[in-house]
């Protein structure tokens, strides 16, 4: 079965400064990867998803962006953060087109 | 738009009794649906799916049923525990498409 590795688990960061969230699987190969955002009260937005590497296709036009530099390797950018930007980052695999598994998420609080 | 409505934000049980979590959609292409359970500070986990060409899947305490002319489906837990306290997402896709989209989510709260 897959295993979904997102870090940190919480981040607190002024507005204007970087981001860099990292997330990794293992258990299967050349899997979709997904990042989503939940705001507080507030569904899941898919922001980014990638069926390979160097491939990103963007849902949302916002302040992030989003890189596959190896197959089971997924990273979620800014250049500077806006307070809009917090939220609860999870990154999902699936190979199969329908399910996907998440991994345990990031808090980011942008102050 | 949001082709993905979960229209009620909680809903409250005793446990020992039937959970009944709702999800309405509006994109006809859908053909395939699933629930994720999520835990605070957690990701979502998968629950349970369901295939256009059914109206019922069943899985021990997790039944999910689809009425795909009301555009409706819903998930009956039964018995309730209150380890099945958490918010339900609704998700659907289409066969040829690698996205899910979600619902808002229902907080479902078993009272002991």
């Amino acid at each position: 079965s897959q295993t979904i590795h997102q870090w940190p688990a919480t981040l607190v960061q002024p507005v204007g400064s970087p981001l860099s969230l990292e997330c990794t699987v293992e258990g299967t190969s050349n899997p979709n990867l997904y990042w989503y955002r939940q705001a507080a009260g507030r569904g899941l937005q898919l922001l980014f998803y990638s069926v390979g590497i160097g491939q990103i296709s963007s849902e949302v036009p916002q302040n992030l962006s989003a890189s596959r530099p190896q197959d089971r390797q997924f990273i979620l950018s800014s250049k500077k953060l806006l307070l809009s930007d917090s939220g609860f980052y999870l990154c999902a695999s699936g190979t199969a087109l329908n399910e996907q598994f998440f991994g345990p998420g990031t808090r980011l609080t942008v102050l | 738009d949001q082709q993905v409505k979960q229209n009620s934000p909680s809903l409250s049980v005793q446990e020992g009794r039937i959970s009944i979590l709702n999800c309405d959609y509006t994109n006809s292409m859908f053909d395939y649906f699933l629930w994720y359970k999520k835990y605070p500070a957690e990701g979502p986990t998968f629950l349970i799916s369901i295939s256009s060409i059914k109206d019922k899947n069943e899985d021990g305490r997790f039944t999910v049923f689809l009425n795909k002319s009301a555009k409706h489906l819903s998930l009956h837990i039964v018995p309730s525990q209150p380890g099945d306290s958490a918010v339900y997402f609704c998700a659907a896709t289409t066969g040829s498409n690698y996205k899910l989209t979600f619902g808002k989510g229902t907080l479902l709260t078993v009272n002991p």
